[in-house]
């Protein structure tokens, strides 16, 4: 079945750059996705990668696709103390249904 | 601005009393989601409407149902609320299954 992974916390100074990584097990993944969700909040859609990129730029957020090796990742550059939240990795798998299996999460903390 | 709405933001229910949590659109997105998510779990699809199809989760409890009366809005029933049913629950939109999913700011459930 389908399995997405990622480390539970990573700690950066404000202005590093960060970088989140997920590893996901079904290689017929279509989107990958990042989420961003805040102390009591929604999730928020950050950005997405079809399966047949390699990279996606948006402003500060790099997200790089190793298909091969099944790995996603997420750079934040200059990092800021409102980036601080939980970044979701998430996948649809095609078929008939495409159902979005979400990664437990990674907690980013910035340290001003 | 487009935007998926969850309302009430915050519900305090009792034990065993029913429970109804609404959520509504403005995007006019085809499907709609209901996930719960525990503290530091990652959101668990409960159920989602492809238009006015209905489609339950293999897992999810008889205890949770769900309506949608029209595109715009859709509802989570709780028939009996359990201690263990105390958790935030989001909705979320998509155009198409497998999609990018755009998230309400949820509701969280408080059981006593």
């Amino acid at each position: 079945g389908e399995d997405v992974e990622q480390s539970l916390f990573l700690s950066v100074r404000e202005g590093d750059s960060s970088v989140i990584n997920c590893t996901y097990t079904d290689s017929s993944s279509t989107y990958l996705y990042w989420y961003k969700q805040e102390p009591g909040a929604g999730l928020q859609l950050l950005t997405y990668i079809f399966s047949n990129m390699d990279m996606k730029q948006d402003q500060r957020l790099t997200v790089l696709l190793n298909k091969k090796d099944k790995h996603l990742s997420l750079r934040i550059a200059d990092t800021q103390t409102g980036d601080s939240a939980i970044y979701f990795c998430a996948e649809s798998i095609q078929g008939g249904y495409q159902k979005v299996t979400f990664g437990i999460g990674t907690k980013l903390q910035v340290i001003p | 601005d487009a935007m998926v709405i969850q309302n009430p933001r915050y519900q305090v229910t009792q034990f065993g009393k029913p429970v109804t949590l609404s959520c509504s659109q403005t995007l006019n997105h085809n499907v709609m989601y209901w996930y719960q998510q525990k503290s530091s779990q990652a959101p668990k699809l409960l159920f989602h409407y492809y238009d006015k199809d209905f489609n339950n989760e293999a897992d999810t409890p008889d205890n949770f149902q769900s309506r949608r009366p029209n595109t715009s809005f859709c509802f989570l029933d709780i028939r009996s609320p359990g201690l263990g049913d105390a958790a935030m629950y989001l909705c979320a939109t998509s155009r198409g299954q497998g999609r990018e999913q755009y998230f309400g700011p949820g509701t969280r459930l408080t059981v006593t």
